[in-house]
């Protein structure tokens, strides 16, 4: 079973921020929380990831809540090009064995 | 640069029919990783391998299923006698980083995949 959940489908106007929640209540101390997106017909993409603190990166902005049980994940300024199925996923730097769960299906509109 | 690339990239097999699956990571990876992605779902971890070495198969999804990477290099996934729910979409990646040290999942780069239709 998924670590994470997340809402299975958002919709955000082009030019606004989409922003993505994700819930992971049980996460342990030392996993990261990773983000990932998959656009149609294609495998999927490293986006961020994030420990503790916030992060951020040319594609996108982490959010971790203090208690670090739920994140965001913000695109600042959604593209048609940002549609796509974005998963959350926590796990240990040190392993490969990823949950990646059903994610959340952003659709960008003009 | 070239990234990892699948072939073929749509496959139709008639159900007891074998099916080979090839992956070509990116030159100089290290880890290679199969994945098994059903229709609306995430992907689910298959197998790695460190350079020729398979070093986790505890997500193959049974004795049908066989993956290998004889040269370190370019993999195969096959499987044998079909059946209808192995339809799904088979996606390789590769990680520059060697196994004993941090696997990020960031450094892994997957491929395009390859969509397996059994009748």
């Amino acid at each position: 079973d998924a670590k994470t959940t997340q809402p299975p489908s958002m919709d955000c106007a082009e030019g606004r921020a989409a922003n993505l929640p994700c819930n992971h209540s049980t996460i342990s101390g030392n996993e990261y929380v990773y983000w990932y997106r998959q656009i149609h017909s294609q495998g999927p993409q490293y986006i961020i990831h994030g420990l503790k603190n916030n992060e951020t990166n040319e594609m996108a902005s982490l959010i971790i809540t203090e208690d670090r049980k739920s994140s965001t994940l913000i695109l600042p300024h959604a593209t048609l090009r940002d549609t796509a199925v974005y998963y959350c996923i926590v796990g240990y730097s040190g392993t490969y064995k990823y949950i990646f769960g059903t994610g959340t299906r952003l659709k960008v509109l003009a | 640069g070239a990234g990892v690339s699948q072939s073929p990239r749509y496959k139709v097999a008639k159900r007891g029919q074998d099916v080979a699956l090839r992956c070509d990571p990116i030159s100089g990876h290290v880890s290679l990783f199969w994945y098994q992605q059903a229709l609306g779902q995430g992907p689910e971890f298959l197998t790695y391998f460190q350079n020729e070495a398979q070093l986790d198969k505890s997500g193959l999804p049974s004795d049908r299923f066989f993956a290998e990477r004889p040269e370190g290099s370019v993999s195969t996934l096959k499987i044998q006698r079909t059946q209808q729910e192995d339809s799904a979409v088979y996606l390789c990646a590769s990680s520059l980083v060697a196994g004993g040290k941090a696997v990020k999942l960031e450094t892994q780069y997957f491929g395009p995949g390859t969509r397996l239709l059994v009748l």
